[in-house]
């Protein structure tokens, strides 16, 4: 099982500061990587697949890169409604799994 | 509008059983892989369960492999999850969600719906 770890756990930022969001893969998955947002009572939303690509209607502040074990979320200029939990999730290999996220709160 | 509905969750016993159900609209949903994703009360996402179009390939996580089977009706747009003999554990939110059309393999979850609770408990 390829496990995803998140770093950090929490990032306190303040609105129209830039974020940045790792997820560390224990083997390559290539670039089959995903990165989710999820706000509270609600279902996450797909914000980039396979690394680097924005999903429909995603705003172009929110950046991926990244390949092989090592990957970042950038949001730049953070807007009030960008707070929320972040997770990243491979699909190279069976089980698909998820990062454990990260929590980006307001300073 | 693309959607997707789930429903039958509740309150269930410890080795009992219940059935999930989600509904499909808006998109062509013989043409998906189909999936469940689970999330504990405060805790993070879990993939459960992924079904392809043609429900030729079926996929489990450990944690519910011969507990749990994931069926679709293509005919009906409708993805399903029987839970037989869950546990304390298993007790989460569920979701189903779309998997992205890919070349290879299953794509990401671009679509989901809102979440059914389930609670294990005597």
């Amino acid at each position: 099982e390829i496990v995803l770890t998140q770093s950090p756990a929490t990032l306190s930022l303040s609105p129209g500061e830039s974020a940045t969001l790792s997820c560390r893969a224990s083997q390559s998955v290539s670039s089959y990587l995903a990165w989710y947002q999820q706000k509270p009572g609600q279902a996450p939303r797909l914000l980039i697949y396979d690394a680097s690509n924005r999903a429909t209607g995603i705003p172009a502040r929110f950046s991926g890169s990244g390949s092989g074990t090592d990957f970042t979320l950038t949001i730049s200029s953070l807007e009030p409604e960008d707070f929320a939990v972040y997770y990243c999730q491979q699909r190279a290999n069976w089980p698909i799994t998820f990062g454990q996220g990260t929590r980006l709160e307001i300073k | 509008e693309v959607q997707l509905v789930e429903s039958g969750g509740g309150l269930v016993k410890p080795g009992g059983s219940l059935r999930l159900s989600c509904a499909a609209s808006g998109f062509t949903f013989s043409s998906y892989t189909m999936n469940w994703v689970r999330q504990a009360p405060g805790k993070g996402l879990e993939w459960v369960s992924s079904i392809t179009s043609s429900s030729d390939y079926i996929f489990y996580a450990d944690s519910v492999k011969g507990r749990f089977t994931i069926s679709r009706d293509n005919a009906k747009n409708s993805l399903s999850l029987q839970m037989n003999s869950p546990r304390a554990e298993d007790t989460a939110v569920y979701y189903c969600a779309r998997a992205r059309i890919e070349s290879l393999g299953t794509g990401a979850f671009d679509i989901w719906g809102q979440g059914t609770m389930v609670t294990v408990s005597s």
